[in-house]
């Protein structure tokens, strides 16, 4: 069966730290894979979403940005965290339509 | 407009209620419905595709209705368990990223 993991759990950064979230899904091939984000008490919002190693698609423009070195691998990076960077952050991945998320990564950007 | 809206609740309800949610999305061209249940602080989870044929879970029944633009979900014989907010999603078949609702609200008491 397919598993997916997210690390960290939780991270508590100070504005202007880089930020590596890393994401790994077992048990498929080639899935289609997204990043999400969730900030407190609203809905979530598609960051990036990749078709295949190397393919990333951005939906929103931010000091966000994301990558995808191997097939079952997605990362989610910046230089520099901003404040309203704070939020939920989620994997998930396809192998259709419907999507199965990992278990998240809490940040908070103090 | 946002593209998928629902009534964010709460949804306060006795065990062994009867309760409907309801959700309208925007784009015409939407071809996968689902329904995701995520409980506080964790991450969704696919409760159940949405077929315009309507379909049966157990206790969960989910409708489209593609002409109005419509989506429901209905939960018969409520358990405290069933507590979580319930998001209705809509896929795009473009980039076959979902659109997520900001969710409703339920809370099913004693």
């Amino acid at each position: 069966s397919q598993t997916i993991h997210q690390w960290p759990a939780t991270l508590v950064q100070p504005v202007g730290s880089p930020l590596s979230l890393e994401c790994t899904v077992e048990g498929t091939s080639n899935p289609n894979l997204y990043w999400y984000r969730q900030a407190a008490g609203r809905g979530l919002q598609l960051l990036f979403y990749s078709v295949g190693i190397g393919q990333i698609s951005s939906e929103v423009p931010q000091n966000l940005s994301a990558s995808r070195p191997q097939d079952r691998q997605f990362i989610l990076s910046s230089k520099k965290l901003l404040l309203s960077d704070s939020g939920f952050y989620l994997c998930a991945w396809s192998p259709d339509y419907e999507q199965y998320f990992g278990p998240g990564t809490r940040l908070t950007v103090t | 407009r946002k593209e998928v809206e629902q009534d964010p609740g709460p949804f306060n309800v006795p065990e062994g209620a009867t309760v409907a949610f309801n959700c309208t999305y925007s784009n015409s061209a939407s071809q996968s419905f689902f329904w995701y249940r995520q409980d506080c602080r964790k991450e969704p989870k696919l409760l159940m595709s949405v077929y315009s044929s309507g379909n049966e879970d157990g206790r969960f029944t989910a409708q489209l209705n593609r002409a109005s633009q419509y989506i429901s979900l209905l939960i018969r014989d409520s358990k405290l368990s069933d507590s979580a907010t319930y998001l209705c999603v809509v896929s795009d078949t473009g980039r076959r990223a979902l659109t997520f609702g900001s969710g409703t609200r339920l809370q099913v008491q004693p």
